[in-house]
Parts: C-alpha cells; structure tokens; sequence
C-alpha cells in the first residue's frame, strides 16, 4: 500500500524557517517524481514545487521561489521541503504527492498533510 | 499563468441526480486535464486525468470529457459518498493550476 506521511508543521514566526519531510512507503520511490501541494485555511489547492525522480529537475511556484527549497533521499524513501522566510500567507496544510508514473503533474497519492502556520 | 475557473462554486443535489461540473482554462490545455475529489478530513483522491481517462478504482459514474478551453465532470448517478469538493488541475503548463473547486451538497 502506497504510503506517504509528512511531518516538520508547526507554528512559526514570520521570517522564521521550517523543514517538512515525507516518509514514502509501499513503493519504489526512486522510480517517481513528486511534488509539494498546498491549501490555505478554508481554500483551494495550490501546486507549490516539484521534483524528478533523480532531483535533476526541479520546479517552484513564483510565490515560493527564491525561499522555498525542495529535495529528496531517495536512499531513504524520503521528500523535504525547507522554507525560509515564511510570510502569512504561507499558512497552510502541505501535502506532499506522488506524481503518477508517465503522467507528470497528475497526482496520484497524496500524504495525510502536515499544517504550517505562519503567526507572531 | 493558466487560470482554472469552475462552475459552479457549489450545487445542491439528491442521490440519483445527474451532476455536471465544468471547468475553463484561460488558454487551450490539450487534455491536460485532471480532476480530484476532497472530502473533509480525507486526502485529495485523483478521479480522471488526460480529461477522460478514469483513474484505477474509480467508479464508472465518473466521467469526464472536453477539449480545448473547456472540460466538464460528471457523475452519472450522485451517491452518498460523492458528496465532496471537486477540483479540476491542469498540466499542460508550469505552473500547474487549480479550479476553485466545487463544493457539491445534499439538497
């Protein structure tokens, strides 16, 4: 069974920092590339930041551009995404989400969340 | 930035209705067209992608076509658990982008 669990939320200051991981399991995780998602309080889903199988190739959203960094483990089936100077307006759940083999950008297993909030 | 605009942003509907969600790109996304389902306290699960293709385990009340612009959802026959939010993504571009979402309720 395909397992994703994200871990690192809290509560943080504006301009503070926070690493979040993902622990996958039930997979061959070096086979896949994936992707942080996004949902503030009450709203949509935003796609934040992605990344190849090998961390080659690395995309963000301009929003999280220049603060935001994505990498992976894939010795030890883990994701991560550090974020440094946090805004307001990056409080949310993070998922992090298994891109569907051949299918970049569809996301086809999605972790439980971890909830970051941004507040002084 | 493709822009995803869904409608409607919610709709009322009994067990057995036919529901029908649309969803417009702001430029032509070549069906690069995904649809999610989220329930309250449940993950994101992915219903369609490629705008028609159903996702393994997905029930055949969903269904999904459109070209171009513009993609619909629908579901043949609402049941119980399909009471949920919809989204519609597309992956034509980065960066990837989201509907709003479609809030569907029990009328």
């Amino acid at each position: 069974e395909v397992q994703l669990v994200e871990s690192g939320g809290g509560l943080v200051q504006p301009g503070g920092s926070l690493r979040l991981s993902c622990a996958a399991s039930g997979f061959t995780f070096s086979n896949y590339e994936m992707s942080w998602v996004r949902q503030a309080p009450g709203k949509g889903l935003e796609w934040v930041s992605f990344i190849s199988s090998s961390g080659s190739t690395i995309y963000y959203a301009d929003s999280v551009k220049g603060r935001f960094t994505i990498s992976r483990d894939n010795a030890k089936n883990s994701l991560f995404l550090q974020m440094n100077s946090l805004r307001a307006e990056d409080t949310a759940v993070y998922y992090c989400a298994r891109d569907r083999l051949a299918g970049r950008g569809v996301f086809d297993s999605w972790g439980q969340g971890t909830l970051v909030t941004v507040s002084s | 930035d493709i822009q995803m605009t869904q409608s409607p942003s919610s709709l009322s509907a009994s067990v057995g209705d036919r529901v029908t969600i649309t969803c417009r790109a702001s430029q032509g996304i070549s069906n690069s067209l995904a649809w999610y389902q989220e329930k309250p306290g449940i993950v994101p699960k992915l219903l369609l992608y490629a705008a028609s293709r159903l996702e393994s385990g997905v029930p055949p009340r969903f269904s999904g076509s459109g070209s171009g612009t513009d993609y619909s959802l629908t579901i043949s026959s609402l049941q119980p658990e399909d009471f949920a939010t919809y989204y519609c993504q597309q992956y034509y571009n980065m960066p990837w982008t989201f509907g709003q979402g479609t809030k569907v309720e029990i009328k």
